[in-house]
C-alpha cells in the first residue's frame, strides 16, 4: 500500500519559517491535504488539494507538491502553531483508501 | 453551527461488539462523504472507513475488513460504525469526519471530538 513519510519532529523559533515535508512515491500526482492537531484537540484541516486554505486558516499556511515531496510551509511561526501536523492522500490506485503520514511534531522554541 | 458529535464508545472485552454513532447538524448531511478515523493513545491518525454521500462507495482499512461495517442514515443525519470481534489493537479515540465533497479523497474539513473505545479483559 501507499506510504507517506514525515519527519517525526522539528523545531523552529517564533517568527521564523517552518517547512514540514511529506514524502511519497510520485506524490506530486496526488492531492495532498494537511491537518493540524493541537494537544488534546481534534485535527483541523489547514490545507487541501496541495495548497488551498479552508475558511479561517491564516495565509501564513501554504503548501506545494511536486515529484516525491509535498511541503507544508508555515511563515512567521507563532507559539500557537505548536502541534502535530499530518499529511494525507487518497490512494485510488492500489487500495482505495485514505493514507495518513505518521505526523510531525512541531515545537516552537 | 456545523457540528459532528460521536457517541457509543466504552470498555468492551476482546471479541465483543460496539456500535458507534455520529450525529451531524448544521449542514446538508446527505451531500457529503463521511469517515471514521481513529487515534490510539500517543499515536498518529489512522483512517478506518469511508462512505460516500449516497452510500454507493464504501471502503475500509485492511485491519478492520470483515469486522467493521460503516453505514449512514441520511434521513436522520447520522453515521454509524458497527464494530465486531474487537481486539486490543482497536483501542483508540474514534473520530467522525466529513469529506469536503460527496466522495472520499477530497480532505476532511469537519471533525467531531471523538469517542473512546477501550478493548480490554
Amino acid at each position: 500500500s501507499y506510504i507517506l513519510t514525515q519527519p517525526p519532529s522539528m523545531s523552529v523559533a517564533p517568527g521564523q519559517t517552518a517547512w514540514i515535508a511529506c514524502g511519497g512515491n510520485n506524490i506530486g500526482s496526488k492531492s495532498v491535504h494537511w491537518y493540524q492537531q493541537r494537544p488534546g484537540h481534534a485535527p483541523v484541516l489547514v490545507l487541501y488539494d496541495d495548497s488551498d486554505r479552508p475558511s479561517g486558516i491564516p495565509e501564513r499556511f501554504s503548501g506545494s507538491n511536486s515529484g516525491n515531496t509535498a511541503t507544508l510551509t508555515i511563515t512567521r511561526v507563532e507559539a500557537g502553531d505548536e502541534a502535530d501536523y499530518y499529511c494525507q492522500v487518497w490512494d485510488s490506485v492500489t487500495d482505495h483508501s485514505v493514507i495518513f503520514g505518521g505526523g510531525t511534531k512541531l515545537t516552537v522554541l | 453551527e456545523v457540528q459532528l458529535v460521536e457517541s457509543g464508545g466504552g470498555l468492551v472485552k476482546p471479541g465483543g461488539s460496539l456500535r458507534l454513532s455520529c450525529a451531524a447538524s448544521g449542514f446538508r448531511f446527505s451531500g457529503y462523504g463521511m469517515n471514521w478515523v481513529r487515534q490510539a493513545p500517543g499515536k498518529g491518525l489512522e483512517w478506518v472507513s469511508s462512505i460516500s454521500s449516497s452510500s454507493t462507495y464504501i471502503y475500509y482499512v485492511d485491519s478492520v475488513k470483515g469486522r467493521f461495517t460503516i453505514s449512514r442514515d441520511n434521513a436522520n443525519n447520522s453515521l454509524y460504525l458497527q464494530m465486531n470481534s474487537l481486539r486490543a489493537e482497536d483501542t483508540a479515540l474514534y473520530y467522525c469526519a466529513r469529506d469536503i465533497g460527496p466522495f472520499s479523497g477530497w480532505g476532511m474539513d469537519v471533525w467531531g471530538l471523538g469517542t473512546t473505545v477501550t478493548v480490554s479483559s
